[in-house]
C-alpha cells in the first residue's frame, strides 16, 4: 500500500542511548517532515527537507538531527536521548510543499527512561 | 508569527448532536487550511482542506469555511456519530519557498456518547 513507513512503532531508551528512526515513503513525494506530539502542546516540526539534498531545522530541532538518504528515505537521529524527548514522532511527506496536505506514518512512541 | 489557535477541548457531545470546532489562523499572505483527525492509537488523516478565501472543504459529513475576513476555519458537522470520537486538528501550509511547512494547532478532542 503507498504511503509512508516509520520504524520502529515502540522503542524504550535509556537516558543516553543513541537511536535513529526511519522514514520511507513511495509517493514520489518531494518534501519529508519530522514531528513531535506531546499532549496538549499538537504537532511540532522538529526538521524537515523541501527536497532531496536539503534539510532544514523546524520549531524545535534540539536533540535531533536528520539524514534525507534519498528521494524515499528521511530519519531522525537522537544522539544522547533525554526523558524530555519522550513522545511520539510522526514522519509525514508532501508533494507540492504542503499545499495539498501532509501523509502520515502511523508514528513511533518513544520512552526514554 | 504564523499560528493556529483552536478551541480548547475535551468536547463530549451526544449522538446526532451539532458539532462547531472553533479555529483561527495568524498568517502573512494566504495560506492554504487543513483540518487533520487521529483517531486513537494512528496517525493524523486528512480530513478536508481549503486552498483560498471562500473555499468550503467537506468531507464524511464535516465542513469548513475559509474566511479570509474572520481569518478562520470553524469545523462544523450536523450530526455528529461515536465513530467521530477523535482529536482533531486545524492547520495551515507556508509556501513551498518556506518549506511548505505545516503549522498546527493545539489539537481539540472530541467524545460522542450514545
Amino acid at each position: 500500500n503507498a504511503g509512508v513507513t516509520q520504524t520502529p512503532k515502540f522503542q524504550v531508551l535509556k537516558t543516553g542511548q543513541s537511536m535513529t528512526l526511519q522514514c520511507a515513503q513511495d509517493m514520489n513525494h518531494n518534501s519529508m517532515y519530522w514531528y513531535r506530539q506531546d499532549p496538549g502542546m499538537g504537532l511540532r516540526l522538529i526538521y524537515y527537507s523541501a527536497s532531496e539534498g536539503t534539510t532544514d531545522k523546524g520549531e524545535v530541532p534540539n536533540g535531533y538531527n536528520v539524514s534525507r538518504l534519498n528521494k524515499r528515505e528521511f530519519s531522525l537521529r537522537l544522539e544522547s536521548a533525554a526523558p524530555s524527548q519522550t513522545s511520539v514522532y510522526f514522519c509525514a511527506s508532501s508533494s507540492q510543499g504542503g499545499g495539498l496536505g501532509y501523509t502520515f506514518g502511523s508514528g513511533t512512541r518513544l520512552t526514554v527512561v | 508569527g504564523d499560528s493556529v489557535t483552536q478551541m480548547e477541548g475535551p468536547v463530549t457531545l451526544s449522538e446526532e448532536a451539532f458539532l462547531t470546532i472553533n479555529c483561527t489562523y495568524t498568517a502573512t499572505g494566504y495560506p492554504s487550511l487543513f483540518w487533520y483527525v487521529q483517531y486513537p492509537g494512528e496517525g493524523l488523516q486528512l480530513l478536508l482542506k481549503a486552498t483560498k478565501a471562500d473555499d468550503k472543504g467537506s468531507n464524511k459529513g464535516f465542513e469548513a469555511t475559509y474566511r479570509k475576513e474572520t481569518t478562520s476555519f470553524h469545523l462544523e458537522k450536523g450530526s455528529v456519530q461515536v465513530s467521530d470520537s477523535a482529536v482533531y486538528f486545524c492547520a495551515l501550509s507556508l509556501p513551498y519557498n518556506q518549506g511548505g511547512k505545516l503549522i498546527f494547532g493545539q489539537g481539540t478532542e472530541l467524545s460522542v456518547k450514545p
